[in-house]
């Protein structure tokens, strides 16, 4: 069983629409998340970050964090276009020396 | 603006040929890291440095060697190249107190 699962999709949606991304993890040791955006043929970038359970917001996207569960989300509202990318899960025990990632999710949002 | 760069962007070798992946960053940070990314595995991690003369291995290490004679570069050098090394690079850094950065990626392919 890998460390972080993560539904590699393809997932389509049209445009303006709710996007959830999930993964799911086995070590409960993780304390620190992260959602990294890649864009074809580019390397990853930061989206969000998040320390222990809780939600956070930045513009359209929510983070959700659910350590009892083993379950992180991402939410992107009215989604767009530029949207499209490959979502990638990220967890660290200590700190982020030591990121497990996700297979990553690939997200078409259509005009 | 500080960066993190990487070359060359695309290397077709042979198999048995020694191959060195260059990664150069600008943001004066102590750790970085060199993972693969394939399909179906998202990022793995091949080995990481924490500092001028320290490297140590990550989750898939075997054929693959490092060293960080500064703070600047971390190159990657194959041994003997295997056609199952043909997979994206990436390297990144970090400083330790928050996330890590990536480069734009090395597509290499072992015929």
């Amino acid at each position: 069983q890998k460390e972080v699962e993560q539904d590699p999709g393809p997932l389509s949606v049209p445009e303006g629409a709710i996007v959830s991304l999930n993964c799911t993890y086995s070590n409960s040791a993780f304390q620190y998340f992260m959602w990294y955006r890649q864009y074809s043929r580019k390397g990853p970038e930061l989206l969000m970050y998040t320390y222990s359970s809780g939600n956070k917001e930045d513009g359209r996207f929510t983070a959700q964090v659910d350590k009892s569960s083993k379950y992180i989300s991402l939410f992107i509202r009215d989604s767009q276009p530029s949207d499209s990318a490959t979502y990638l899960c990220a967890m660290s025990r200590y700190n982020n020396n030591d990121m497990r990632f996700g297979a990553g999710t690939r997200l078409t949002v259509k005009p | 603006d500080a960066e993190i760069t990487q070359s060359p962007r695309h290397k077709i070798t042979e198999t048995g040929r020694q191959v060195t992946l260059a990664c150069h960053q600008t943001w004066n940070h102590n750790n970085m890291f060199w993972y693969r990314q394939d399909l179906g595995h998202g990022l793995r991690l091949i080995h990481y440095s924490y500092g001028v003369q320290d490297t140590n291995k990550g989750e898939v290490s075997d054929g693959y060697s490092v060293s960080r004679s500064n703070t600047e570069d971390l190159p990657l050098t194959l041994e003997s190249a295997a056609s199952s090394q043909t997979s994206v690079y990436f390297c990144a850094s970090s400083s330790g107190a928050d996330t890590q950065y990536f480069g734009p990626g090395t597509r290499l392919t072992v015929l």
